[in-house]
């Protein structure tokens, strides 16, 4: 099973809002991540957690806030955001958070649609 | 600046052919790149990966080249299908780091 769940699916809010992006993996994985892609961009790194606790915030406005309860779940709590934070939002995991040259790979979630109005 | 590059938007590939998709990266550090298929509104499946002490990996239509002196890699799909219809990003990473860096994404398509 090398499944990533995200909910919700979509979510349309407005900019005095506040909402929660919800992940979940049961594969026993220690590395979660957020991801956020726009239209026709890569995606790209937001937040890296590993065994629980924050290890790359690749400098995201505060905003955005990760939480992970546990090593299953991983939130990103938003607040006041803004039209332009409109995008598709990825969460991932891996097995550890000793990268990828042991032979480690990135599962994604389908991503969270979300739309700032 | 764009660490690792997908330089083609687009491809277009009947079925049975070869599909050949190319990347270049700049950072020398990069040690293990990786190659994700994504459908629309879906999140990017794992394809194939190469660590760099390698210039081969092969998974059934699915071959990754590295050619770590041109700083180049490139994704063979042979024979190529209808659903293989997607994009396809190339991402790289440096040792011992969780930090995975996508290239802008190249849409493959096979027409029959």
């Amino acid at each position: 099973d090398t499944e990533v769940t995200q909910t919700p699916k979509h979510l349309v809010m407005g900019m005095t809002n506040k909402k929660s992006l919800k992940c979940e993996q049961h594969m026993g994985h220690r590395a979660m991540y957020w991801y956020k892609q726009k239209a026709k961009k890569p995606p790209e790194l937001m937040f890296v957690y590993s065994y629980e606790k924050l290890s790359i915030n690749e400098s995201v406005p505060s905003r955005f806030s990760p939480e992970c309860p546990n090593s299953s779940l991983l939130n990103l709590h938003l607040h006041a955001l803004q039209p332009e934070d409109s995008a598709l939002y990825l969460c991932a995991s891996s097995q550890d958070g000793q990268g990828f040259v042991s032979g480690n790979t990135i599962y994604f979630g389908e991503g969270s649609w979300l739309t700032v109005v | 600046d764009q660490q690792v590059k997908q330089n083609s938007p687009s491809l277009s590939v009947q079925e049975g052919r070869i599909s050949i998709l190319n990347c270049d990266y700049t950072n020398s550090m990069f040690d293990y790149f990786l190659w994700y298929k994504k459908y629309p509104a879906e999140g990017p499946t794992f394809l194939i990966s190469i660590s760099s002490i390698k210039d081969k990996n092969e998974d059934g239509r699915f071959t990754v080249f590295l050619n770590k002196s041109a700083k180049h890699l490139s994704l063979h799909i042979v024979p190529s299908q209808p659903g293989d219809s997607a994009v396809y990003f190339c991402a790289a990473s440096g040792y011992n780091t969780d930090k995975l860096i996508f290239g802008t994404g190249t849409r493959l398509q096979v027409f029959p």
